[in-house]
């Protein structure tokens, strides 16, 4: 099974300011990294596939970066809709999610 | 418009048995790979299960591998779940999810889930 670590578990931050959240597979997943955000109440909703391609209708201020191990969701300025639980998955065997990053207003 | 209806959900004893159905429209559903996805509420979501657009491919979870069974009908636009010898570890909402189209592997629509409760 590929584990998938995200870090932090919650970051505090400001309208307007920018977020950075990180996510680490135990093992290589090539590009095979989504990430996906969602809000009480609600299901996941798809944001980035292919590491780095924003999903239709997802506005540019969100970005995804890495390859292999190492990826990263940034969110050049954060807009009060963007406070919500942001998770990682692989699919490169099978499928597994990280444990969720909570973006909440500082 | 991409509709995924889950039903079947409820409270059930430890030991029980429970099935759940995905009921899909709204998009060519002998194409892309189906999944059963389940969240407890206030934790991440968990990969429960998966089934390719011919049933070929089958996976599951450690945590469910030997009790649960994915199948689907394509000539019923329906997947199912038949969950065996439940926990209280398996209370959960259950998602039903769509894979991308085209052999892609990630989920591009979800259901709104149904809620399985294992308790005596």
């Amino acid at each position: 099974e590929i584990v998938m670590t995200q870090s932090p578990a919650t970051l505090s931050a400001s309208p307007g300011e920018r977020a950075t959240l990180s996510c680490r597979a135990s093992q290589s997943v090539d590009t095979k990294l989504a990430w996906y955000q969602q809000k009480p109440g609600q299901a996941p909703r798809l944001l980035i596939y292919g590491a780095s391609t924003r999903a239709t209708g997802i506005p540019a201020r969100f970005s995804g970066s890495g390859s292999g191990t190492e990826f990263t969701l940034t969110i050049t300025s954060l807009q009060s809709e963007d406070f919500a639980v942001y998770y990682c998955q692989q699919y490169s065997y099978w499928r597994t999610f990280g444990q969720g990053t909570k973006v909440e207003v500082k | 418009e991409v509709q995924l209806v889950e039903s079947g959900g409820g409270l059930v004893q430890p030991g029980r048995s429970l099935r759940l159905s995905c009921a899909a429209s709204g998009f060519k559903f002998d194409d892309p790979g189906m999944h059963w996805v389940r969240q407890v509420p206030g934790k991440g979501p968990e990969w429960v299960s998966g089934i390719s657009w011919d049933s070929v491919n089958i996976g599951y979870a450690e945590s469910v591998k030997g009790r649960f069974t994915v199948s689907r009908d394509n000539a019923k636009n329906s997947l199912y779940l038949q969950m065996n010898s439940l926990r209280p570890e398996d209370t959960a909402l259950y998602y039903c999810v769509k894979q991308k189209q085209g052999g892609v592997g990630y989920f591009d629509y979800w259901g709104q889930g149904s809620l399985v409760t294992v308790s005596s």
